[in-house]
């Protein structure tokens, strides 16, 4: 079955630190990869997503992730994370070339 | 990407009562929206695929007859919560499928449902 498994509930750094928050996904086929941030009161945003190609994938705000097929995985990275990144981060993966799964979410908290 | 819209952001009704909940695509044309159910520090799960035009299909588990969704157009999709009860108090979000072939959804602010 499809799943994705975000094993940090929660994590903490300082203003300024790098970032990385792990995913990893199980998924028969190709998977379509996505990286989304839920900040409290609005929506879901996308932050970047993985389709084909590139393994390393640019997206908003500073944030990347890694596609390694080998260790199916999809970390996000930021190489210093502003006080305004503190949000929930959720990965989820594609599945049938409509729905999404989505990971149980990682919170992020920023210290100054 | 889709602007998506949802109304009301937040709800408190009694129990018993029905709750509809809108979703607009505020500037795509969306044939399929989505129906999430977000528990407080929980994932999302999908309860259902909302086509325009046609009845819409619910995930295992969820019931029909108290989630109706409605998709009457390509901009508007509504949720109703029919006999609501406190167990159904939740965060409801919707979104908007802009890439059919690459799973890619936009998504609405959600909206805060409290059964008293």
């Amino acid at each position: 079955a499809q799943s994705v498994t975000q094993p940090d509930i929660h994590i903490t750094v300082s203003e300024g630190a790098s970032l990385e928050l792990r995913c990893n996904y199980s998924y028969g086929a190709t998977p379509y990869l996505f990286w989304y941030v839920q900040s409290p009161g609005q929506g879901l945003q996308l932050l970047l997503k993985y389709f084909s190609g590139d393994t390393l994938v640019q997206g908003i705000k500073g944030f990347e992730a890694e596609f390694k097929r080998s260790q199916s995985s999809f970390n996000l990275r930021k190489p210093s994370v502003h006080w305004s990144d503190a949000a929930e981060y959720f990965c989820a993966v594609g599945v049938n070339t409509d729905k999404l799964i989505f990971g149980t979410g990682t919170r992020l908290q920023v210290f100054p | 990407g889709a602007v998506v819209s949802q109304h009301p952001s937040w709800v408190i009704c009694k129990s018993g009562t029905s709750v509809k909940i809108e979703c607009r695509s505020l500037d795509f044309q969306a044939t399929t929206m989505f129906w999430y159910r977000q528990f407080p520090k929980q994932s999302l799960m999908l309860m259902a695929t909302s086509n325009e035009g046609s009845k819409a299909t619910y995930e295992q588990g969820v019931e029909k007859d108290k989630f109706l969704i409605n998709h009457a157009s390509l901009t508007l999709s509504t949720l109703t919560v029919t006999s609501a009860h406190p167990e159904d108090s939740s965060f409801y979000i919707c979104s908007v499928e802009v890439g059919q072939a690459y799973n890619e959804q936009f998504f609405g602010p959600g909206t805060r449902l409290t059964v008293l």
